[in-house]
């Protein structure tokens, strides 16, 4: 059962572009939702966070959109750059569950 | 520095063989875990635990092995009954409360010859 559905699987954006990934999730009790960058054959590492309790979060040029209702919620990177160029993960946890759940990641190449 | 050491980097397994695979944290989190990476299946759990002696399977569970004797380490054994273990291996560490960051190490790829 995959609780927190992740698309697309690949994105391709020119420089400058602003990639979009999403994320939908099933389980209400979630109230934590990161996500995280990884480069080949490195560990993923937390990029930005947010909680239920606000639609949006913004660092730096990394954007978090987050519709409760929907239970969706999406990362938009702003004026991308060829070194954004990862796997980005969306995750979700909350009630008793310490764990993260993970999305199966969007592969986005920002090509010069 | 503060931080999660996995060890090897590279492991390369024979058919039938055993192998374990190090993780160590310094970050003093009472959670760790174990996820499997395969291109195009994300981050699947293997083992997770809370606190020392104490471990619970996670969604692939089956052909490993895990032991949590002292807080800092979380080892997993990669057992012959695996029968695809060629992957690339996280470790994480967390604390269990609110707002709660995973760290992840560096990854040991485990490939069978």
């Amino acid at each position: 059962q995959q609780q927190v559905k992740q698309s697309p699987q690949s994105l391709i954006v020119q420089k400058g572009g602003i990639p979009i990934i999403n994320c939908a999730y099933e389980n209400t009790a979630f109230d934590y939702f990161p996500w995280y960058q990884q480069f080949p054959g490195k560990g993923p590492a937390l990029l930005i966070a947010i909680r239920p309790d606000v639609s949006e979060k913004k660092e730096g040029r990394f954007t978090i959109s987050f519709n409760k209702s929907a239970k969706q919620f999406s990362l938009h990177i702003m004026d991308s750059q060829p070194g954004d160029s990862a796997t980005y993960f969306c995750a979700a946890k909350g009630g008793s569950n310490y764990k993260l759940t993970f999305g199966k990641g969007t592969l986005l190449t920002v090509n010069p | 520095d503060g931080g999660i050491t996995q060890s090897p980097k590279y492991l390369f397994r024979k058919e039938g063989q055993n192998v374990t695979l190090s993780c160590e944290q310094n970050l003093n989190h009472d959670a760790m875990y174990w996820y499997r990476q395969d291109p195009g299946q994300g981050l699947r759990l293997i083992y997770y635990s809370q606190i020392v002696n104490d471990f619970q399977k996670g969604d692939i569970a089956e052909g490993y092995s895990v032991s949590r004797e002292k807080k800092e380490s979380f080892p997993l054994t990669v057992t012959s009954a695996q029968k695809n273990p060629t992957a690339f291996y996280l470790c994480a560490s967390s604390t269990t409360g609110m707002n709660t960051e995973a760290f992840f190490g560096q990854g040991t790829r485990l490939t069978v010859v």
